[in-house]
């Protein structure tokens, strides 16, 4: 069964920080992986799409990568803004095009 | 491009009773889903649609919860009854294909947040 897991649950920074979100899950066996960002009481908004053959992909600040082979990716946001602020999901796509969610990471970046 | 749209927004209900949400996924879309999430949790997929068939609904209470596609197009996720453990935002989503492939994004609605009491 598929676990997704994301590190760390919270984190603050001051803006202008570079920072890494983490993200890890069990099975290597998946057909994409998706980045989300939830703001508070609102749904959730796609970030980044990475295919399984992709090793990155990029928009704006943001980088996300994956290790398929290691269970890993990582999104990278470059000189944080307080509208950055909101959850993070990590999401793995399955066969089927369904997405197995992690709990997310509560970004808050202070100015 | 309308995004995909939900409704209600916001619902409470005492346990026991029933109640009914609304999806409207994005046009042209063939695959809808329907998730829960619990606060402080990720979203757990209850069932997906792909056109007006079920791909996956094994995480669906079915004593308690049925969901229907009617067209292809707009789906309904009724709860009757409702217990407590219930009160979740119930988000609604829609891709381009998505079963058999898995390579396409997913759009999420807005939500509905319900409060079981």
């Amino acid at each position: 069964k598929q676990e997704v897991t994301q590190i760390p649950a919270a984190l603050s920074v001051p803006e202008g920080e570079n920072l890494v979100l983490n993200c890890s899950f069990t099975d290597s066996a998946i057909y994409n992986l998706q980045w989300f960002r939830q703001d508070p009481g609102k749904g959730l908004t796609s970030l980044l799409l990475i295919q399984s053959s992709q090793r990155e992909q990029t928009s704006g600040r943001l980088n996300a990568s994956l290790d398929k082979s290691s269970g890993r990716s990582t999104l990278y946001i470059a000189a944080s803004q307080p509208g950055d602020s909101a959850t993070y999901l990590c999401a793995v796509g399955g066969s089927q095009g369904n997405l197995i969610f992690g709990k997310g990471t509560k970004l808050s970046v202070k100015p | 491009e309308a995004g995909v749209a939900q409704s209600p927004r916001y619902k409470i209900i005492e346990k026991r009773q029933s109640v009914a949400f609304w999806c409207n996924p994005i046009s042209g879309h063939a695959t809808l889903y329907w998730y829960q999430q619990i606060l402080g949790q990720g979203p757990k997929l209850l069932i997906q649609f792909q056109n007006n068939g079920v791909v996956d609904d094994s995480q669906l209470p079915k004593d308690r919860f049925s969901a229907e596609r009617l067209k292809g197009v707009d789906s309904t996720l009724k709860i009757q009854p409702a217990k407590l453990e219930d009160s979740a935002v119930y988000l609604c989503a829609s891709s381009l294909v998505g079963a058999g492939t898995g390579s396409y994004e997913q759009y999420f609605g807005p939500g509905t947040r319900l409060t079981v009491t």
